[in-house]
């Protein structure tokens, strides 16, 4: 198993420019998540999904936009791209039992984007 | 609200000493709590977690935490330090039970490891 991929690796962009990170995984996990890492702040959740078709806002959603046509496949789009979206982004997966909340996340070796 | 605090930014101690880690929550319900690692330039890897029982958890790479109720603390101990060790540990507290993978993390401890 690969687990969970990230492309592109680095990206620099434009202000006004619009992008889209990619996340896959193949574990069939049923939970996948977006988060931007900057220093002295930790992660922090972009956007998060539960399912195929289900997704919802995290602690920083704003300028972001999310989708999730199919288990494997989690992409991030930034519609407009600002300087203050300088940062590392983590994709994760998880597959929680049945009503325990919380499991495991497997996480991306992240893309760092550059918002010039 | 729901808050972790990991209250040293940096550490630094020497190989073969041994390590504590701070972290603090702030949870209104049962927790489950873990800790990961980041080596630099990479992604996050878990090395333990608490979910339910033995308040003593033990994880990969000789580390351990234990989970005290009472102090609202996991802290994350190893006996002795490897140079490999250094990197960034990151606690964070999910929500018990529910259809939710909410993760909130701390902030982070940078530890340095002295020949």
């Amino acid at each position: 198993n690969a687990g969970v991929t990230q492309t592109p690796k680095f990206q620099v962009l434009k202000t006004g420019q619009s992008m889209t990170l990619q996340c896959a995984q193949d574990m069939n996990h049923e939970y996948m998540s977006w988060y931007r890492q900057d220093p002295g702040m930790g992660l922090r959740l972009i956007h998060y999904s539960v399912g195929a078709g289900i997704t919802d806002q995290g602690e920083v959603p704003n300028g972001y936009n999310v989708s999730r046509s199919t288990t494997e496949d989690f992409p991030l789009r930034l519609l407009s791209a600002a300087p203050s979206q300088t940062s590392v982004y983590f994709c994760a997966s998880s597959q929680p039992s049945t009503g325990r909340g919380t499991d495991t996340q497997y996480f991306g070796p992240g893309t760092r984007l550059t918002v010039l | 609200a729901q808050s972790v605090t990991q209250p040293d930014i940096h550490i630094t101690v020497s190989e073969g000493a041994s390590l504590e880690l701070r972290c603090n929550y702030s949870y209104g319900a049962t927790p489950y709590l873990f800790w990961y690692v980041q080596s630099p330039g990479q992604g996050l890897q878990l090395l333990l977690k608490y979910f339910s029982g033995d308040t003593l958890v033990q994880g990969i790479k000789g580390f351990e935490a234990e989970f005290k109720r009472s102090q609202s603390s996991f802290n994350l101990r190893k006996p002795s330090v490897h140079w490999s060790d250094a990197a960034e540990y990151f606690c964070a507290v999910g929500a018990y039970g529910g259809a939710t993978n909410k993760l909130i993390f701390g902030t982070g401890t940078l530890l340095a490891v002295q020949p």
